[in-house]
């Protein structure tokens, strides 16, 4: 089967850096994407890496190893605002998206 | 604003009964997904329309129908609404196809509460 792992919940300080990590194991892999939802809100596109290696984009960055079947996301300078929710999500071989269950992003003060 | 629009925003209805939510995709994109997410939950992907066609099922139940119209704009049917179908209803387009990959653009969603 299909499957996209997250953790359920991180807390992080204001101001400090953050990674969630993701792992996949998908038939096929036509790039992944990280998404960022904020409670009742609809999630917002953030990266999307298909090759290996580092994206950075302002303070956000994505890694990606496909050997390794793992992403991750790395916020740094954490801002309050920051408080959501990051979803995994893996374009499989049928271009069809397999989504995880989101990792919820305290940020404290 | 992503351009992807919704209707209604929020709906309240009992037990039983039908509902239809309304989804208008982002100009240029020929592809609408549904998604359902209950309280505290992660996306479940329920349906996906290319261009008029159904492309890819997911987790819908046969209570559940949708369709997309020559304009491009779907709609998702849901009846003998349960209790357990409250939950947050989202449209997402994309340029999508069996031979493009693109992000998908959501729109504000629908909130169904069932009483």
């Amino acid at each position: 089967g299909q499957n996209i792992d997250q953790p359920t919940e991180m807390t992080a300080t204001e101001g400090a850096i953050v990674q969630i990590n993701c792992t996949y194991q998908t038939s096929g892999f036509n790039g992944l994407f990280w998404y960022q939802q904020h409670a009742g809100e609809a999630p917002t596109f953030l990266s999307y890496n298909v090759l290996d290696g580092l994206e950075e984009k302002g303070r956000f960055s994505s890694f990606l190893s496909r050997s390794k079947g793992y992403s991750y996301l790395l916020l740094k300078e954490l801002q309050m605002k920051d408080s959501a929710s990051y979803l995994c999500a893996v374009m499989d071989s049928n271009y069809q998206l397999i989504w995880g269950a989101g990792t919820k992003l305290i940020i404290k003060p | 604003d992503s351009g992807v629009t919704q209707t209604p925003k929020h709906l309240i209805t009992a037990t039983g009964q039908r509902v239809t939510l309304r989804c208008s995709p982002r100009s240029g994109d020929l592809s609408v997904y549904w998604y359902q997410q209950s309280l505290d939950q992660g996306l479940q992907f329920l349906i996906q329309y290319y261009n008029g066609e159904e492309r890819a099922k997911g987790n819908i139940l046969e209570r559940f129908s949708a369709q997309q119209f020559p304009d491009l704009h779907s709609e998702l049917n849901l009846s003998s609404l349960e209790l357990g179908d409250s939950a947050l209803y989202f449209c997402a387009s994309s340029v999508a196809s069996d031979r493009v990959h693109a992000e998908q653009y959501f729109g504000p969603g629908t909130r169904l509460t069932v009483t």
